[in-house]
């Protein structure tokens, strides 16, 4: 069966860097892309950016191109996501969600709210 | 990037009774290989997004099958047969023919 497990929520200030983990299980980790989501408060779903496990290879969209950094760690089967320089509009919950298809997301983490205040 | 429209945003159902979300991608989401990546997922208040359809009409396992998914092109729907009170929640269809992939607005399902 297939799981996500996101680390605990975080308070940071305006400009500092925060990363929110995801452990996987349940499936071979190299097999599935892993892409991370974000929801602000009341707000829709983003999608921030994406990473094949098996090369390391991610892609970020556009908006947020220099702030996010996507990485895995096969021995612990652990996706990482950080974004830097932290503002108050980055206040959300930060989700994985698993790829199985395009657009297929099939297995999601249960979300991490990274609070943004000074 | 590709935009998607989602209506209504919001949806008062009576229990019991079909509802149906629509959404509009800004071009076709026709894939090379002839399929539509079009998926939709259900968000009950305070839980993760769950997915609901995916490749235009597919159900996952574990949804039942008053849900279904429909559409071409560029219109999809997504509807219920029979609204009950565990439908509540937020609605959303994205793309995945082009990265970045994107979601609609969203629509919110209650109860009348």
């Amino acid at each position: 069966q297939v799981h996500l497990e996101q680390s605990g929520a975080e308070v940071k200030k305006p400009g500092a860097s925060v990363k929110v983990s995801c452990k996987a299980s349940g499936y071979t980790f190299t097999s599935h892309y892993m892409h991370w989501v974000r929801q602000a408060p009341g707000e829709g779903l983003e999608l921030m950016g994406i990473i094949n496990p098996s090369s390391g290879i991610t892609s970020s969209a556009q908006k947020f191109e220099g702030r996010l950094t996507m990485t895995r760690d096969t021995s612990t089967s652990t996706f990482y996501m950080e974004l830097s320089s932290l503002k108050s509009e980055d206040t959300a919950v930060y989700y994985c969600a698993r790829e199985t298809l395009r657009g297929d997301f099939d297995d999601w983490g249960q979300g991490t709210l990274v609070t943004v205040s000074s | 990037d590709v935009v998607m429209t989602q209506s209504p945003l919001s949806l008062p159902v009576t229990l019991g009774q079909p509802a149906s979300i629509s959404c509009r991608s800004s071009q076709s989401l026709v894939y090379s290989d002839g399929n539509i990546y079009l998926s939709w997922f259900q968000q009950r208040p305070g839980q993760s997004p769950r997915r609901l359809i995916y490749k235009l009409s597919d159900r996952d396992s574990g949804v039942p099958d008053r849900f279904s998914g429909s559409g071409s092109g560029t219109d999809f729907t997504l509807r219920i047969t029979r609204v009950e009170a565990d439908d509540v929640g937020l609605y959303y269809c994205m793309q995945g023919k082009t990265w970045p992939y994107t979601f609609g607005q969203g629509t919110k399902l209650e109860i009348k």
